[in-house]
């Protein structure tokens, strides 16, 4: 997989936007951007990847920057359910697996 | 959809036992994957299956492991002999499309 970076540990205050980021300076060619969460004693979840373009669904939004070597997972209104370690991951194009690294793991604090 | 359904969910074994985890994953789904979680290694693949087919087991971590998925709808992880440090949370999970999984609720096994 594409090296993916991220911060050890965040926190947020509830209802504010949790801004969680990711650098993965090597991706290349069509490699996507996927991101999992897992919250405690529960299996990962996915939440959203994207390509090139920004990317919004139901839980969050998926900002990449335009050269596609860092992005942003944007959860608008942080809730305590929302407490969980935050997985970005980047699968080789032409391999099928998906390899969590150590993740973000962000505190939502009330 | 049920979702993935892992049985059982906690299992306690003495060491030297046979351990089968049994996952049933999404219908339709053409890969099914096999994790471990410790505290120590975190989440690590195992296994995965492309259409009941082993691709790649380079994460199974000895030949105590063995999985299989005999159809569609069925796929077990074996650990015969077991050990205490075989203890971990085991997960299991299926997809459609690349990438995108859907997980299983996890079988947290115990070695004594």
């Amino acid at each position: 997989d594409a090296k993916t970076t991220q911060p050890p540990s965040m926190d947020c205050a509830e209802g504010r936007a949790a801004n969680l980021p990711c650098n993965h300076s090597t991706i290349s060619g069509n490699e996507y951007v996927y991101w999992y969460r897992q919250i405690h004693s529960q299996g990962p979840q996915y939440i959203i990847h994207g390509l090139k373009n920004n990317e919004t669904n139901e839980m969050a939004s998926l900002i990449i920057t335009e050269d596609r070597k860092s992005s942003t997972l944007i959860l608008p209104h942080a809730t305590l359910r929302d407490t969980a370690v935050y997985y970005c991951i980047v699968p080789r194009n032409r391999d099928d697996k998906i390899i969590f690294g150590k993740g973000t793991r962000l505190h939502i604090l009330p | 959809d049920a979702g993935v359904i892992q049985s059982p969910r906690h299992e306690v074994t003495e060491m030297g036992q046979e351990v089968t985890l049994r996952c049933k994953p999404i219908s339709g789904h053409d890969y099914l994957f096999w994790y471990r979680q410790t505290m120590m290694r975190g989440l690590e693949l195992l296994i995965y299956f492309n259409n009941n087919v082993p691709i790649d087991d380079s994460g199974m971590p000895e030949d105590r492991f063995s999985a299989k998925m005999p159809n569609a709808s069925f796929s077990t992880l074996k650990i015969q002999p077991s050990e205490p440090r075989d203890s971990a949370v085991y997960f299991c999970a299926s997809s459609q499309s690349r990438s995108v999984a859907y997980f299983g609720p996890g079988t947290r096994l115990t070695v004594t």
